[in-house]
C-alpha cells in the first residue's frame, strides 16, 4: 500500500462547477500538507500549504485537512478552463528524514 | 527573482549512453531536490542536496548520481541509459534552512527520451 493515495482521474467538469480533489494517507507522522498544480509541459507549482486540521482558503481554492481520518482535500470554486491541469498532493514527515511524499496526481479538465 | 532553471529542456539519447542534466535554483536557496516523473509512477524522489552534501536519497540504482556546487547549482548524471529512464526530470529548490515549511519550487523539467 502506498503511503499517499490519490485518484488519478481524469476528472471532467463544466465551467463554474465546484471541484473536489482528495488524497488519503496512511502515515500519521505526516504533519505538513501541500497541493501543487502542474500544467502540461511545466513543473509543478505550489498552490496551498497547510499544517493543522481544518480549512485554509485562498481565493477560489480551499484546502482541508482531517488528520483523524488521514484525509486531505482541495476544493476549487467557480472552476475555470484555466484550472485544467494535474493536481498533486504532497506530504512531509517531521524528523530527520524529511522528504516529500507525493500522490500520483489527478488530471482535471474544466470544459467551457 | 528568477525561478528555477533547468537545461537542457529536451534530450534524446540512445541506450547505453550517459546524460548530465543541470539545475540552477532560486537565488538564496541552498537545497536542490531531483525527481523523476513518469505517467505510471508519478513523482519519484531521486536525491536532495544541501550545501554541496547529499542529504537524502531515494530508491534509485547507482546509475543515478548527482552533485551540488558551491553556488548551489546542481547536476544529475545518469549512466548506461535504459529505455525505462525516459521521463521528465524535475529539479526543485528550497531554502533548506531547516525550516519546517520546506516549500519546494520547481523548474520546467528536462524531458529525456531514451531510444
Amino acid at each position: 500500500q502506498k503511503e499517499v493515495e490519490q485518484d488519478p482521474g481524469p476528472l471532467s467538469v463544466p465551467e463554474g462547477a465546484i471541484v473536489s480533489l482528495n488524497c488519503t494517507y496512511s502515515n500519521s507522522a505526516f504533519q505538513y500538507f501541500m497541493w501543487y498544480r502542474q500544467y502540461s509541459r511545466k513543473g509543478p507549482e505550489l498552490l496551498m500549504y497547510t499544517y493543522s486540521s481544518g480549512n485554509k482558503e485562498d481565493g477560489r481554492f480551499t484546502a482541508q485537512v482531517d488528520k483523524s481520518s488521514k484525509y486531505i482535500s482541495l476544493f476549487i470554486r467557480d472552476s475555470q478552463p484555466s484550472d485544467s491541469a494535474t493536481y498533486l498532493c504532497a506530504m512531509l514527515r517531521a524528523g530527520n528524514n524529511r522528504k516529500l511524499i507525493w500522490g500520483l496526481g489527478t488530471s482535471l479538465a474544466v470544459n467551457p | 527573482k528568477a525561478g528555477v532553471t533547468q537545461t537542457p529542456r529536451y534530450l534524446i539519447k540512445t541506450r547505453g549512453q550517459q546524460v548530465t542534466l543541470s539545475c540552477s535554483p532560486i537565488s538564496g536557496h541552498r537545497s536542490v531536490s531531483w525527481y523523476q516523473q513518469t505517467p505510471g509512477q508519478g513523482l519519484q524522489f531521486l536525491f536532495e542536496y544541501f550545501s554541496e552534501t547529499q542529504r537524502n536519497k531515494g530508491n534509485f540504482p547507482g546509475r543515478f548520481s548527482g552533485r551540488q556546487f558551491s553556488n548551489s547549482r546542481s547536476e544529475m548524471n545518469v549512466s548506461t541509459l535504459e529505455l525505462g529512464d525516459s521521463a521528465l526530470y524535475l529539479c526543485a529548490s528550497s531554502l533548506g534552512s531547516g525550516s519546517s515549511r520546506n516549500e519546494q519550487y520547481f523548474g520546467p523539467g528536462t524531458r529525456l527520451t531514451v531510444t
